[in-house]
């Protein structure tokens, strides 16, 4: 199984929601990420997880949060969000060195209204 | 910190002719470069990566070589074909580092 899964696919959410992203995988990596990009842009990095511990948080702010339940799970939880933060949610898994290669999920494409 | 800078930002070429995309990085600590291929909408899926210790790597149509001494590296896509029309983006990493730096990626077009 070489797949990251991400649930939703697709989210719309008000300002004064809470939701979650959900990303699975089962290729025991140990390093997951979270990235957010968006349209013509590349992916941005804002979360690094390793060995379930919180290795990177490129000074993402608060209404993001991050949990990594296990070494397959990781989501990303969302409150209070800003329509600037619409965008491609990506999450992405590799073994622990950080010179291999990097699964992508197929993202979930989050709406703010 | 690493950046990386990529060039074309858009590129266009007939079917069956070449296309290179080049990318700079100023990191000379960077040890792993990946390329990205980005279709429309979906995942960006990886599609050849080299490390510090090769000057070039292929892979049917596709090529990458490295010049660790100008910290350049290119990607070269042979015979292009219509499904090859994506977004590309060149990365930079190092060992334990966990940060990947993307480029700002290259549109390109096979017109038929």
């Amino acid at each position: 199984d070489t797949e990251v899964t991400q649930t939703p696919k697709h989210l719309v959410m008000g300002m004064t929601n809470k939701k979650s992203l959900k990303c699975e995988q089962h290729m025991g990596h140990r390093a997951m990420y979270w990235y957010k990009q968006k349209a013509k842009k590349p992916p941005e990095l804002m979360f690094v997880y390793s060995y379930e511990k919180l290795s990177i948080n490129e000074s993402v702010p608060s209404r993001f949060s991050p949990e990594c339940p296990n070494s397959s799970l990781l989501n990303l939880h969302l409150h209070a969000l800003q329509p600037e933060d619409s965008a491609l949610y990506l999450c992405a898994s590799s073994q622990d060195r950080r010179d291999t290669e990097a699964f992508f999920g197929q993202g979930t494409r989050l709406t703010v209204v | 910190g690493e950046n990386v800078e990529q060039h074309p930002s858009t590129l266009s070429v007939q079917e069956g002719d070449s296309a290179v995309i080049k990318c700079t990085y100023s990191d000379s600590a960077s040890n792993y470069f990946p390329w990205y291929k980005q279709e429309l909408g979906k995942r960006p899926q990886l599609i050849i990566d080299i490390r510090s210790n090769v000057g070039e790597k292929k892979d049917q149509r596709i090529a990458v070589t490295l010049n660790k001494t100008a910290k350049h590296f290119s990607l070269h896509i042979t015979e292009t074909q219509p499904e090859d029309s994506a977004v590309y983006f060149c990365a930079a990493s190092k060992t334990g580092g966990f940060k990947t730096i993307f480029g700002a990626g290259t549109r390109l077009f096979v017109k038929a």
